[in-house]
């Protein structure tokens, strides 16, 4: 069964980096079936995408985040990671990771769904 | 593109069949995925191409539509299905991800 867990510091100061890496265990996060991708969810609000990642280490940006966002992945370690730069408290929030399969319907591919999602994790903004 | 989704919340009785609608500000074709989330906990796939039931989910949920307008159908409601219910664009490119703001399904 595959399960993803996030980890990093829940509370960050203002102006600092956010920092989160999500370990996947159960499966390879080599597959060249999948993507992996970070979401967000500020209490109380809806869901986000930030960003995603394919293990060759294609990136993808939220617009509205890229100039501060950056992932990577170690498929040494079967990792990949979040990094937010200058966070406010407007970027205090639950962030989860998840998987991302390309899936064929009817002949047609489909990708951008999460199929799996790690339990999430709250990283507060504050001095 | 823009996900709107309707109503935000709503309110019904066990047994109800109940319809949540999407919105997409331009077509997308069938590209579209649903998802339920309790307080608490990860969101959890329903849908995706708009009426694909992902493994493991029970059949009273179903989803329709294509182009600009989709639905999310439980055709009879249980205890378990009280929850917030989000949609999301799929297939974009360049990949931008966009989710609807939700609508919370609340016990009468």
């Amino acid at each position: 069964q595959l399960q993803l867990q996030e980890s990093g510091p829940g509370l960050v100061k203002p102006s600092e980096t956010l920092s989160l890496t999500c370990t996947v265990s159960g499966g390879s996060i080599s597959s060249s079936s999948y993507y992996w991708g970070w979401i967000r969810q500020p209490p109380g609000k809806g869901l986000e995408w930030i960003g995603s990642i394919y293990y060759s280490g294609s990136t993808y940006y939220n617009p509205s985040l890229k100039s501060r966002v950056t992932i990577s992945v170690d498929t040494s370690k079967n990792q990949f990671s979040l990094k937010l730069s200058s966070v406010t408290a407007a970027d205090t929030a639950v962030y989860y990771c998840a998987r991302q399969p390309i899936t064929m319907v009817r002949g047609v591919r489909f990708w951008g769904h999460f199929d799996y999602w790690g339990q999430g994790t709250l990283v507060t903004v504050s001095s | 593109i823009q996900l709107t989704q309707s109503p935000s919340s709503l309110s019904a009785s066990v047994g109800d069949r109940v319809t949540i609608t999407c919105r997409a500000s331009q077509g997308i074709s069938s590209y579209l995925a649903w998802y339920q989330q309790k307080p608490g906990k990860a969101p959890k796939l329903l849908i995706y191409a708009a009426s694909t039931l992902q493994s493991g989910v029970p059949s009273r949920f179903s989803g329709s539509g294509s182009g600009t307008d989709f639905t999310l159908t439980i055709s009879s409601l249980q205890p378990e299905d009280f929850a917030t219910y989000y949609c999301q664009q799929l297939n974009s490119y360049p990949p931008m991800y966009t989710f609807g703001q939700g609508t919370k399904l609340e016990i009468k």
